[in-house]
């Protein structure tokens, strides 16, 4: 079965600091993985994915992620945030027709 | 550009009425979706459709829900009698396809129906 587990429950992070929300998945088939965002009282929606090839996967609003095989992770990253990017942000493996999430993890982001 | 759209947007009802939330996945998916998330807590897998049944769903899924797909756009998650637990936002996801294609494997959300049961 697939799974994915987020580490942190909650990133406190100030303004135009870098961030890392971690990621780690766990999976029998091939690996689909992706993080959607979700911003205060509205849906989810998709910040990338990585289906193959490259493992840097570059996304919206300046957020990129690494797929690595080998320490079944998939790390989303951020060089410089914005107040704009405090969100729940979650992690997901592709199941058999459907998408597995992890608990999410919230970004603080401060002045 | 192509949208879910869930109705309502937000539903009070009673402990043990009968609720329906509807929703109209994008015209050209083929797979159909009803997740929840309670507040504050993880997006959970309730149920997938594919060709005008169920497909998978899981153990939350019991015999008080039923999802139907009564015409050819809108898709529905009814609930017979509501419980106080049944509280949460339900998502409303379709996708194109699992196989192939720049979409492959992405879920396409709409913005939530949040239910209140009183």
């Amino acid at each position: 079965a697939q799974s994915v587990t987020q580490l942190d429950s909650q990133v406190p992070v100030f303004e135009e600091a870098p961030v890392e929300l971690r990621c780690n998945y766990s999976s029998s088939v091939s690996v689909y993985l992706f993080w959607y965002v979700q911003y205060p009282n509205q849906g989810l929606q998709l910040l990338l994915k990585y289906l193959s090839g490259s493992t840097l996967v570059k996304g919206i609003n300046g957020f990129e992620a690494e797929f690595n095989k080998s320490q079944t992770s998939f790390h989303l990253r951020k060089p410089s945030v914005h107040i704009s990017d405090t969100a729940e942000y979650f992690c997901a493996v592709r199941g058999f027709q459907k998408l597995v999430f992890g608990t999410g993890t919230r970004l603080l982001v401060s002045p | 550009e192509p949208e879910v759209t869930q109705t309502p947007s937000h539903q009070v009802t009673q402990m043990g009425q009968e609720v329906i939330l509807r929703c109209v996945p994008i015209s050209n998916h083929l797979y159909f979706y009803w997740y929840r998330q309670i507040l504050g807590q993880k997006v959970e897998f309730l149920v997938s459709f594919y060709n005008n049944e169920i497909s998978e769903k899981s153990e939350i899924f019991d015999d008080q829900f039923s999802v139907e797909r009564p015409d050819g756009s809108n898709f529905t998650l009814k609930i017979r009698s509501t419980k106080l637990e049944d509280s949460a936002m339900y998502f409303c996801a379709s996708s194109e396809s699992w196989t192939s294609g720049l979409n492959t494997g992405e879920l396409f959300f709409g913005e939530g129906s949040r239910l209140t049961v009183l």
